[in-house]
């Protein structure tokens, strides 16, 4: 069975500095992937960065950077120089290896940007 | 990217009757969606898979008799709430990987909020 664990109910970072939101998993399967969603008040689920298990090199997007350690099993996110509109939740999330695959939820980690 | 909606947005209804949630993939087609539900500040919960053109995929624990879900085609996968209750008051949300598009991402429809007085 497929399990993700955010151990950071809730973060207070000041504005502009750079966070991580921490993100293990544990899983049989060889091949999967991992996913991080921010979900503002709104309700809206934002797809933010993804990582293959296979991916040689750690995922990037913008201000977002996966740290990946797939020996440790940790999928950590990082967002650099964070802004006031960075408050939100944060789910961490895993998927089989096929698209089609169901994607689990870890339980999220509230994040609020201190201006 | 791709869109999913969800409508309605909001729904209120009375103990007792049935809530049908649409969920639609605008620009692309699904062979394959999900259904989840959120409590207030707690994570998503997955209900369901929903297959097009077969019979849904229930989580252990998700009543599938309460819980009814129709893939009726490529770009529509409705969830039915029957006989609702308070206790499933809570957030829907449903979500869709495109089907032969390039993007690994799931995309997730606005959600649905359902109180049930």
């Amino acid at each position: 069975a497929q399990k993700i664990t955010q151990t950071q109910p809730g973060m207070f970072v000041q504005e502009k500095e750079a966070v991580t939101l921490d993100c293990t998993y544990d899983t049989s399967d060889p091949s999967y992937g991992l996913f991080w969603y921010k979900q503002p008040s709104s309700g809206e689920m934002i797809f933010l960065i993804y990582q293959g298990s296979y991916d040689q090199q750690n995922a990037t997007e913008g201000r977002y950077s996966l740290n990946f350690q797939k020996a440790r099993k940790s999928a950590n996110l990082v967002i650099s120089a964070s802004q006031l509109g960075d408050s939100a939740m944060y789910f961490c999330a895993m998927r089989g290896k096929n698209r089609d695959d169901k994607i689990i939820f870890g339980k999220g980690t509230r994040l609020h940007i201190l201006p | 990217g791709a869109v999913v909606s969800q409508h309605p947005s909001r729904v209120i209804c009375k103990s007792g009757t049935s809530v049908k949630i649409e969920c639609r993939s605008l620009d692309f087609q699904a062979t394959t969606m999900f259904w989840y539900r959120q409590f207030p500040k707690k994570s998503l919960m997955l209900m369901a898979t929903s297959n097009e053109g077969s019979k849904a995929t229930y989580e252990q624990g998700v009543e599938k008799d309460k819980f009814l879900i129709n893939h009726a085609s490529l770009t529509l996968s409705t969830l039915t709430v029957t006989s609702a209750h308070p206790e499933d008051s809570s957030f829907y949300i449903c979500s869709a990987p495109q089907a032969g598009g390039i993007a690994d991402e799931q995309f997730f429809g606005p959600g649905t909020r359902l109180t049930v007085l």
